[in-house]
């Protein structure tokens, strides 16, 4: 079954933006990822979902600064003009058959 | 919207069960795949096991066959997620999930339920 990688800190700035990267593991390179962000103390939320060509298609009232895009094994969430509330742990989450599996997820702090 | 209502906080003492129920609040209820994912304190999350609320055909993970039940009563649109021999390792926050009507992703999340085991 696929593995996702995602790198385990990530910090920038307010206003800034910031790029966030999930790993297919060998052999998954054209899974389609979901994106989900974690506030402190509250349930994941969906945020989006990118397919390997690139494409992405974003959860009901998911700011417009939140996009995504795909290179190779690579899915990318990227979150421009930050804001404090966008402080989170944001997890990548694909499937295979019946099975799913999830990211270690990346905590974001913004400076 | 969809609303993904949960039961609340469970204490239990390691051996025992426990039993967490999701509701919906929408009339597609046997239209999506229902989905358990846990989160232990400070880590990430595990994927248990989905319901096809329409048949109640299940799948559970590996790591947690022969221990957990997924269960779903139509009449109130609720599932229900038993886990049984409970151990320490298993205090965790317990979320339901609703997979997405145009993919199989996760798209709603209940608000959680926190299980706590200890003697």
């Amino acid at each position: 079954q696929p593995v996702l990688t995602q790198s385990s800190s990530a910090s920038a700035s307010l206003g800034s933006s910031v790029k966030l990267t999930c790993t297919l593991s060998s052999g998954h390179s054209d899974y389609i990822i979901a994106w989900h962000q974690q506030q402190p103390g509250k349930a994941p939320r969906y945020l989006m979902k990118v397919e390997g060509s690139g494409s992405y298609k974003k959860g009901s009232g998911v700011p417009d600064r939140f996009s995504g895009s795909s290179s190779g094994a690579d899915r990318y969430l990227t979150i421009s003009n930050l804001q404090s509330d966008d402080e989170a742990d944001y997890y990548c989450e694909t499937w295979d058959s019946n099975n799913r599996v999830f990211g270690g997820g990346t905590k974001l702090t913004v400076l | 919207q969809v609303h993904l209502m949960q039961s609340g906080a469970e204490v239990k003492r390691p051996g025992v069960s426990v039993k967490v129920s999701c509701e919906a609040s929408d009339h597609t209820f046997t239209k999506n795949y229902m989905h358990w994912v846990r989160q232990a304190p400070g880590q990430g999350l595990e994927w248990m096991g989905i319901i096809d609320p329409s048949d109640g055909t299940t799948s559970y993970a590996q790591k947690f066959q022969g221990r957990v039940t997924l269960t779903r009563d139509t009449s109130t649109r609720t599932v229900y997620m038993e886990l049984s021999s409970l151990r320490s390792e298993d205090t965790a926050v317990y979320y339901c999930a609703r997979g997405s009507s145009g993919g199989a992703n996760l798209e709603y999340w209940g608000q959680g339920t926190l299980v706590t085991v200890s003697s």
